[in-house]
């Protein structure tokens, strides 16, 4: 089956870093790539969607100029969560859509950020 | 390997009842999660399992064996919004979602 692989799968960092989040399709070309943060006990809430080569279409209330996404490839996509709060402390989930398939998503395991 | 099943596609009659089956092989194991993902929509939470047994939420229940690795997903009196993808999640010991593929469930009138 269609795999989607995360990493790091946690990360710990101080106020004020960046961090980098990896998205990756590790057995087929994923056109489109979606990036959630689920707090605690709710639901996962869409920040973005990328696609390949363009720009990512952000959702109302998402900083894109705070949560970088590059979509540099079809089997990779980033997440840079630039000068981080504790706030910004969540799991951060993506899932990617093959071509040709546009309702069928996988997703990944998650990473779990926390910002001290 | 870790590995969560469930079943593919499911059909069910408006106003009827339909359970939908989850098993699961993970290491360790820090609860079970279901969403439901309408097309072309991002999931949207419904239930947390983490202790055996059986949470009710109104027309939608979820229950949980963890001795059996199951889960099942309960729905009452099915309304046709109800179409929509069933997906079983359940987080590992390193605390990280192990994800179904879903089930695709079809209401008819």
């Amino acid at each position: 089956g269609a795999v989607v692989s995360q990493h790091p799968s946690r990360v710990i960092c101080k106020s004020g870093t960046s961090v980098k989040i990896e998205c990756r399709s590790l057995d087929f070309q994923a056109t489109t790539m979606f990036w959630y943060r689920q707090f605690p006990k709710q639901s996962l809430m869409l920040m973005a969607t990328s696609n390949e080569g363009s720009k990512a279409t952000y959702e109302q209330g998402v900083e894109k100029d705070k949560f970088l996404i590059n979509h540099a490839s079809l089997t990779l996509s980033t997440l840079t969560v630039t000068s981080a709060h504790p706030e910004d402390s969540s799991f951060y989930i993506c899932s990617a859509t093959p071509g040709g398939a546009p309702d069928t998503q996988y997703f990944g395991p998650g990473t779990r950020l926390t910002v001290l | 390997g870790q590995n969560i099943d469930q079943p593919t596609e499911m059909t069910a009659t408006e106003g009827a009842i339909v359970q939908i089956n989850c098993t699961y092989q993970t290491s360790g194991f820090n609860g079970l999660f279901w969403y439901q993902q309408h097309a072309g929509e991002a999931p949207t939470f419904l239930s947390y399992n983490v202790l055996d047994g059986l949470e009710e939420k109104g027309r939608f229940s979820s229950f949980l064996s963890r001795s059996k690795g199951y889960s099942y997903l309960l729905l009452k009196e099915l309304q046709m919004k109800d179409s929509a993808s069933y997906l079983c999640a359940v987080m590992d010991s390193n605390y990280q979602l192990i994800w179904g593929a879903g089930t695709k469930l079809i209401i008819k009138p």
